[in-house]
């Protein structure tokens, strides 16, 4: 079984600083993916970034980012120029793939970080 | 694109009867929906899959004979909660994954609050 696991519960930044948030996790699988949801006060979960586990290159979105170091598990996020619409619970998740084929499994959450953006 | 309703968005009930929730995509054809259950400031626990045309799959400790999932179609999942009581008070979310192209990702509903009097 996979585990996810976020070791921030809380983190603050000031507007238009950088920020990263911290995930790892464990698996035997080779073939999966990793992503960083964000949800804000509304509860709509929202994708922020996906990263394929047999892509070497990090994954970005505009002012997001992330390391991915798949020796290591790690998965970080790092947010840039972070804005007051930035603050929201951050949640890290796994998703194992069949290998060739288009079959995917559920997803695995970590415990979550509340991040808040202070102007 | 990719995205998915929830109707209600808030429920209040009696202990004792039922509540539906539906979960639409409105965009894409759904072959795979999930149900969550998320209390304040806590991750996602997820509930069951459902599949198109088939019976929902249970995480373990989920009592299937208490949350009905029905998944008719492939834009259309329903949860419903037989005789609620106050510990079912909680946030319900839905997410739905497409067929290729959409196959990779979940996209989420905008939740369900059940308050159970």
């Amino acid at each position: 079984a996979q585990t996810v696991t976020q070791s921030q519960p809380e983190m603050s930044v000031q507007e238009a600083e950088t920020v990263t948030l911290s995930c790892t996790y464990d698996t035997s699988e080779n073939n999966y993916y990793l992503f960083w949801y964000k949800q804000p006060p509304s509860r709509q979960m929202i994708l922020v970034i996906r990263q394929e586990a047999y892509k070497q290159q990090n994954a970005t979105e505009n002012r997001f980012s992330v390391n991915f170091q798949k020796a290591a598990k790690s998965f970080s996020l790092k947010i840039s120029d972070s804005q007051l619409g930035d603050t929201a619970m951050y949640f890290c998740a796994f998703m194992k793939r069949a290998a060739g084929g288009t079959s995917y499994g559920k997803l695995t959450f970590g415990q979550g970080t509340i991040l808040t953006v202070h102007p | 694109g990719a995205v998915v309703s929830q109707h209600p968005s808030r429920v209040i009930c009696k202990s004792g009867t039922s509540v539906k929730i539906e979960c639409r995509s409105l965009d894409f054809q759904a072959t795979t929906m999930f149900w969550y259950r998320q209390f304040p400031k806590q991750s996602l626990m997820l509930m069951a899959t459902s599949n198109e045309g088939s019976k929902a799959t249970y995480e373990q400790g989920v009592e299937k004979d208490k949350f009905l999932i029905n998944h008719a179609s492939l834009t259309l999942s329903t949860l419903t909660v037989t005789s609620a009581h106050p510990e079912d008070s909680s946030f319900y979310i839905c997410s739905a994954r497409g067929a290729s192209g959409r196959g990779d990702t979940q996209y989420f509903g905008p939740g369900t609050r059940l308050t159970v009097l």
